[in-house]
């Protein structure tokens, strides 16, 4: 029973592009959603989240999205740089203190 | 992610050996979460524990598996008799702030141990 899902299991996009990267969840109880960025043989770092509450949230390059009718965020970074390269995941937590549950992640490939 | 400390990076094991996973939460967490990535998947919640009692293991494998968090020392993970199906990376995380944008409670993951089961 997947809750979080990422149908894209990879994207590639030309530097300076945008790199839009997609969530779907199934649970209407996630009140908070997280992205993590891994690399190889690292553990995920925290890049961005978003409330409920809210419909979009923006940090110098990255924004995510969330269309709670749809149940469907989404990740946008621009421009996008080869060092951007790396899995990313999505996350979801019922309540602030909650454990998250993760997606299965999209590789993201930005070529030079 | 220099924070939460896991060792062994590494662990080779023979099927039917016995795994031990350690990590230490960020200096004054008291509160630990372990996640297992299988190859190619994401990661998926197994326990979450504070010191000297475990708080949800409703994603921990009913057999061979345990984990603890003593009062002193780090948490460890134990995977007894492993078999194939067990070579996965193991992360660990501890809450280490709110996030002020969104109220998100962020974990920080440690670096994560990799199993191999041959």
């Amino acid at each position: 029973d997947q809750q979080v899902k990422q149908n894209s299991p990879s994207l590639s996009v030309q530097e300076g592009r945008i790199s839009i990267l997609n969530c779907d969840y199934t649970n209407s109880m996630f009140d908070y959603f997280l992205w993590y960025k891994k690399y190889p043989a690292e553990g995920p770092t925290f890049l961005i989240s978003i409330s409920s509450i809210k419909d979009k949230n923006e940090d110098g390059r990255f924004t995510v999205f969330l269309n709670k009718s749809a149940k469907h965020l989404s990740l946008h970074i621009v421009p996008s740089q080869p060092g951007d390269s790396a899995v990313y995941f999505c996350a979801a937590s019922v309540y602030a203190g909650n454990m998250l549950t993760f997606g299965g992640g999209t590789r993201l490939m930005v070529k030079p | 992610n220099a924070g939460v400390m896991q060792n062994p990076r590494h662990l080779v094991r023979r099927r039917g050996q016995e795994a031990r996973l350690r990590c230490s939460p960020m200096k004054g967490h008291s509160h630990v979460y372990w996640y297992r990535q299988l190859p190619e998947e994401g990661l998926k919640f197994m326990v979450y524990l504070q010191k000297e009692n475990i708080i949800d293991e409703s994603g921990m494998p009913k057999e061979r598996f345990s984990a603890e968090f003593p009062k002193e020392g780090p948490s460890i993970l134990r995977i007894q008799q492993v078999v194939r199906g067990d070579s996965a990376a193991y992360f660990c995380a501890s809450s280490s702030y709110r996030d002020r944008a969104s109220g998100a409670n962020v974990l920080t993951f440690g670096a994560g141990s990799r199993l191999t089961v041959l």
